[in-house]
């Protein structure tokens, strides 16, 4: 069975340092994957997703960045964290193949920039 | 344009008894699915149920049904004989053809025992 790993499920960031949030997904190949943004009580919005290993469609231009350096792996990525940057993060992936197949979501990460 | 409308930001229902949540999405495209996803206060997110555009019937998942009016561009989820567990958020979702999904803005559901 096809499974998602997120991680860290919290993290505690100062203004201006880096920020490396990791997803992996098991028990599947070539999926698609997605990096969504929920701030507190509101809906989700699409940051980044990926179709295939090095290739990065972005949503909402801002200083985040994603990489997907293996198959099934998904990086969410900054070099200097802004206060705007804090919200919940999740990692999602789907198959491509029809209309159909729906996303899977990770935990989440909880990130607070201070 | 992909569009997805939830216009209730909360709702609350009496334990036992049926509520419906509202969503209604603009799309061009002929084929495209509708999801319907939980999110308790934990933060996951759990899948609920979906509805294909060539469906003929609506779907339905033990308490959860989709009364799903293409013509009216609605997919409203309906939840019967809600528990306290149903107290969440839940996100109307669409997939046109490609690899985007677009989400409603929620709806947040509180159970009243």
């Amino acid at each position: 069975s096809q499974t998602i790993h997120q991680w860290p499920a919290t993290l505690v960031q100062p203004v201006g340092s880096p920020l490396s949030l990791e997803c992996t997904v098991e028990g599947t190949s070539n999926p698609n994957l997605y990096w969504y943004r929920q701030a507190a009580g509101r809906g989700l919005q699409l940051l980044f997703y990926s179709v295939g290993i090095g290739q990065i469609s972005s949503e909402v231009p801002q200083n985040l960045s994603a990489s997907r350096p293996q198959d099934r792996q998904f990086i969410l990525s900054s070099k200097k964290l802004l206060l705007s940057d804090s919200g919940f993060y999740l990692c999602a992936w789907s198959l491509g193949r029809t209309v159909g197949e729906k996303l899977f979501f990770g935990s989440g990460t909880q990130l607070s920039v201070l | 344009a992909q569009k997805i409308t939830q216009t209730q930001p909360g709702m609350f229902v009496q334990e036992k008894e049926a509520v419906t949540l509202d969503c209604t999405y603009d799309t061009s495209d002929p084929s495209y699915g509708l999801f319907w996803y939980k999110q308790p206060s934990s933060g996951e997110m759990i899948f609920l149920i979906y509805q294909g555009s060539y469906d003929q019937q609506n779907a339905t998942e033990g308490r959860y049904s989709l009364n799903f009016q293409k013509a009216r561009k609605s997919a409203n989820l309906v939840i019967s004989a809600s528990q306290l567990g149903d107290s969440a958020m839940y996100f109307c979702a669409m997939r046109p053809t490609g690899n985007q999904f677009y989400f409603g803005t929620g709806t947040s559901l509180t159970v009243i025992p």
